[in-house]
């Protein structure tokens, strides 16, 4: 069964910069999984910030950016602000239809 | 503008049925693959399964395979989950989501499914 890791729980200062990964449990994660990040506060839906590894959705701010760091996917965020404390999870392609989350990053900007 | 409307959950006993609905509008529904989400009470986010624009194709998690049905009715605009022999750890907030490409561009708001006895 394929896992998708990321870290349960980060902290950045305001104005600081930190990075969220999501790997694979037996495998590189590559653009041909085409990763995606969400961004999510309680009790919203999801917000989606990046897709395609590292284009930013509509509306997002460009002090995040998507890439692939080693053998896993990665967000950065630069210049972190308060509203910027959310959960926020990572899609991968599987192939063969199939697409699996991560578990998802607490984000606390303290 | 794109809306996805979720309708259909409840509280339902262990082993009975539920289908969800959602409802687009705002584009062009039968141009996009769907997705079915959902997030148990403090967890994190659980893919459950897609199915391609024009029906033709459905894919699953393992955890709903061979109880849970993706559907859809491109003349209702309407995306649908037939859920049976439901658990008590299918109970979820269940998010439809629009799939561009290979990634999620809209979500719906969700509807809270609860299985208990």
């Amino acid at each position: 069964q394929t896992v998708v890791t990321q870290e349960p729980a980060l902290s950045v200062s305001p104005g600081g910069t930190v990075t969220l990964t999501c790997g694979l449990s037996s495998d590189s994660v590559s653009t041909s999984h085409h990763p995606s990040w969400y961004q999510q506060t309680p009790g919203q839906a999801p917000r989606t910030l990046i897709y395609n590894t590292n284009s930013r959705s509509s509306g997002v701010p460009d002090r995040f950016s998507g890439s692939i760091l080693g053998n896993k996917a990665a967000v950065t965020i630069t210049g972190a602000q308060a509203d910027d404390e959310s959960v926020y999870y990572c899609l991968l392609y599987m192939g063969s239809g199939i697409w699996v989350f991560g578990g998802g990053t607490k984000l606390t900007v303290l | 503008q794109v809306q996805l409307v979720e309708s259909g959950g409840g509280v339902v006993q262990p082993g009975r049925s539920l289908r969800l609905s959602c409802a687009a509008s705002g584009f062009t529904f039968s141009i996009n693959g769907m997705h079915w989400v959902r997030q148990a009470p403090g967890k994190g986010l659980e893919w459950v399964a897609l199915i391609w624009y024009d029906g033709s194709k459905q894919y699953y998690a393992d955890s709903v395979k061979g109880r849970f049905t993706i559907s859809r009715d491109n003349s209702k605009n309407t995306l649908y989950l037939q859920m049976n022999s439901l658990r008590a750890e299918d109970t979820a907030v269940y998010f439809c989501a629009r799939i561009n490409n290979w990634w999620i561009d809209y979500w719906g708001q969700g509807t809270l499914v609860t299985v208990s006895s």
